[in-house]
């Protein structure tokens, strides 16, 4: 199973919006409306940001917002902050197994 | 709310193996399922495999299939995630993390990761 490809880095200036994309296949993003994307902070715990292409968990602001089309799913963080800077994994399952993408560094200007 | 304890940071030499534990405490529910995921220095997340410790049924990555096993004390709600035939490129952060039902794919609560380190 490959991994899901994402931009390496996005970057953008406080109250701006950046959009991740993570792109796979109709085995993997394309064929379950199963992706899930996580923050990571340095030497801190995945959080859940998004589930099932576009649901937030309670407690998580609206400003981070999903979509999906094809075989490509996108994140969108609106309302850009300090605390925003992170890495940034999509996730989608794929059958049996699941697969991350690469990973994507946002970096507030 | 559910908490993960992982156990503490292993060093380990090339071609042992390595086990890391994650118990779950709190609101946890029968039918939840447990995933491993990886993270290398300056690397991105890996999944690894997960749990349905109800029902007794494990997924693994293709590329840690035979390497890996995950097993589940279901009176103790804690999982475990077993690596062999250990190499350099094993050193990483191992997450356990959780899914309060097993038709669910994603996680929403998370243990501390536990670094294991394979140097000799």
């Amino acid at each position: 199973q490959s991994a899901l490809t994402q931009p390496r880095s996005v970057s953008g200036s406080p109250g701006q919006s950046v959009t991740i994309s993570c792109t796979g296949t109709s085995g993997d993003v394309g064929g379950y409306n199963f992706v899930s994307w996580y923050q990571k902070h340095p030497d801190k715990a995945p959080k859940l940001l998004i589930y099932d292409v576009y649901k937030r968990p309670s407690g998580v602001p609206d400003r981070f917002s999903g979509s999906k089309s094809g075989n490509t799913a996108s994140l969108t963080i609106s309302g850009l902050q300090a605390d925003d800077e992170a890495d940034y994994y999509c996730c989608s399952y794929a059958g049996s197994p699941s697969v991350f993408g690469g990973g994507t560094k946002v970096t507030v200007l | 709310q559910v908490q993960l304890v992982q156990s503490g940071a292993e060093v380990k030499e090339p071609g042992s193996s390595v086990k890391v534990s994650c118990r779950a405490s709190g609101n946890t529910v029968t039918y939840h399922s447990i995933m491993w995921v990886r993270q290398a220095p300056g690397q991105g997340l890996e999944w690894l495999g997960r749990i349905i410790p109800i029902l007794g049924v494990t997924n693994y990555a293709q590329n840690f299939e035979g390497r890996v096993t995950i097993t589940a004390d279901k009176s103790t709600t804690t999982a475990y995630m077993d690596l062999s035939s250990l190499r350099s490129d094993d050193t990483a952060v191992y997450y356990c993390a959780y899914s309060g039902n097993y038709k669910l794919h994603y996680f929403d609560y998370w243990g501390q990761g536990t670094l294991v380190t394979v140097s000799s």
